[in-house]
């Protein structure tokens, strides 16, 4: 069964900073999909940014961008000059592909911006 | 976009209730899922279904049910409701042939208490 590591309960990081969110995860197969969702306080989930193992390039949305190691089954959260808004908690999630529709989520790390 | 809707934001109910959570989709998804979110837990999956009438267990289907006697509705039943089961309810539906592009889309979540 697929497993989903984030090893960082909480983060926090300075405006207009950087930070990057851990995750790894554990698979034996070689074409999967592996996701990033955001879940401000009080707010709906919603899906921040994708990665399809098949392709080497990392995956860029705005200040958003990953770190895919495959081979080390790594899939990292950059988060550029942070905003307020970007407080939230921060699901990883894995996704095989082969049938099955579920999600396997990591535990989430929650994410503060001090001003 | 998609909207999904779960019926109640918070809801009280007290030990040994019969609990009903329901949960509307508007865009013919195929699946959807009913997760409880813990604080350094993550998401679990307690049920999904594929089809109407159709359900599978997820990781802790104990002391739950699940109906789905038409496409748009998704309802988590809680037979007899007790206080280990207060959570966070979170209800997500995905369109079977795009899943891996936008694996599950989420509702606001219901923070249900059972006294």
């Amino acid at each position: 069964a697929q497993t989903v590591t984030q090893s960082q309960p909480e983060m926090s990081v300075q405006e207009a900073e950087t930070v990057t969110l851990s995750c790894t995860y554990d698979t034996s197969e070689s074409d999967y999909y592996l996701f990033w969702y955001k879940q401000p306080p009080s707010r709906q989930m919603i899906l921040v940014i994708r990665q399809e193992a098949y392709k080497q390039q990392n995956a860029t949305e705005n200040r958003f961008s990953v770190n895919f190691q495959k081979a080390a089954k790594s899939f990292s959260l950059k988060i550029s000059d942070s905003q307020l808004g970007d407080a939230a908690m921060y699901f990883c999630a894995y996704y095989s592909g082969a049938g099955s529709y579920q999600l396997t989520f990591g535990k989430g790390t929650k994410l503060s911006v001090i001003p | 976009d998609v909207k999904v809707t779960q019926s109640s934001r918070y809801l009280v109910k007290r030990t040994g209730e019969k609990v009903f959570l329901e949960c509307v989709q508007d865009m013919d998804h195929e699946n959807m899922f009913w997760y409880r979110q813990d604080p350094g837990l993550g998401l679990r999956l307690i049920y999904f279904s594929y089809d109407v009438k159709m359900k599978e267990k997820g990781d802790i289907p104990e002391g739950y049910s699940v109906s789905r006697e038409k496409k748009e509705r998704f309802s988590l039943i809680l037979e007899s409701a007790s206080t280990n089961q207060t959570s966070m309810y979170l209800c997500a539906s995905s369109l079977i042939a795009r899943v891996e592009n936008q694996p599950q889309h989420f509702g606001d979540g219901t923070r249900l208490s059972i006294l």
